[in-house]
């Protein structure tokens, strides 16, 4: 069964400051990754997902992610955060069928001191 | 963008009583959608993958007759709390994927507020 790790539960930076978030996954077949963002009193949002192609995928806000597959990987990585990015990040991985479940990590919070 | 819409966004019921959600695909067809479960200051927890037209495939440890799913449409699936209690009282997000067979990410419904009382 697949799972997913995401070891920085709570994460506090100052704004402008590089931003580097883990996940690992367990699973041994094709993977689809993505990195969904929630903020204070919000839904779910999408930040980025791969499928296939190029590892290095861009999000939304400036959010990139690469998948390593060979260390089972697929870190979110943002260059300079800001006050606004403060929210609970998720990844999440399903097993590349169209119909198959998404299962999520138990998240990162993300802190950013003004 | 696909849109999926999530009615009550909040609910106070009263102990003993049931209490259904609605989840809908607005602009796609979904023929399978997923609940979720989220706990004050937790992960997303997958509870059951509805399946339209079939029975709903539930997790280990979610009881299926208290977590009712119907999946009648292809827009369509709802989650029925029965005879719920304060235990119940939690955040239930449902999600579809187009189906069409582009390669979207799943979309998620602005969740429901459950408060048992």
């Amino acid at each position: 069964a697949q799972s997913v790790s995401q070891h920085n539960h709570h994460v506090i930076l100052s704004e402008a400051a590089s931003l580097e978030l883990g996940c690992n996954y367990s699973y041994g077949g094709t993977v689809n990754l993505f990195w969904y963002v929630q903020y204070p009193g919000q839904h779910l949002q999408l930040l980025l997902k791969y499928f296939s192609g190029d590892p290095l995928v861009k999000g939304i806000k400036g959010f990139e992610a690469e998948f390593i597959k060979s260390k089972f990987s697929f870190n979110l990585r943002k260059p300079s955060v800001q006050w606004s990015d403060t929210a609970e990040y998720f990844c999440a991985v399903n097993a590349g069928s169209s119909a198959s479940k998404i299962i999520f990590g138990s998240g990162t919070r993300l802190s950013i001191r003004p | 963008g696909a849109v999926v819409s999530q009615h009550p966004s909040r609910v106070i019921c009263k102990s003993g009583t049931s209490v259904k959600i609605e989840c809908r695909s607005l602009d796609f067809q979904a023929t399978t959608m997923f609940w979720y479960r989220q706990f004050p200051k937790q992960s997303l927890m997958l509870m059951a993958t509805s399946n339209e037209g079939s029975k709903a495939t539930y997790e280990q440890g979610v009881e299926k007759d208290k977590f009712l799913i119907n999946h009648a449409s292809l827009t369509l699936s709802t989650l029925t709390v029965t005879s719920a209690h304060p235990e119940d009282s939690s955040f239930y997000i449902c999600s579809a994927r187009d189906q069409a067979g582009r390669k979207s990410g799943y979309t998620f419904g602005s969740g429901t507020r459950l408060t048992v009382v």
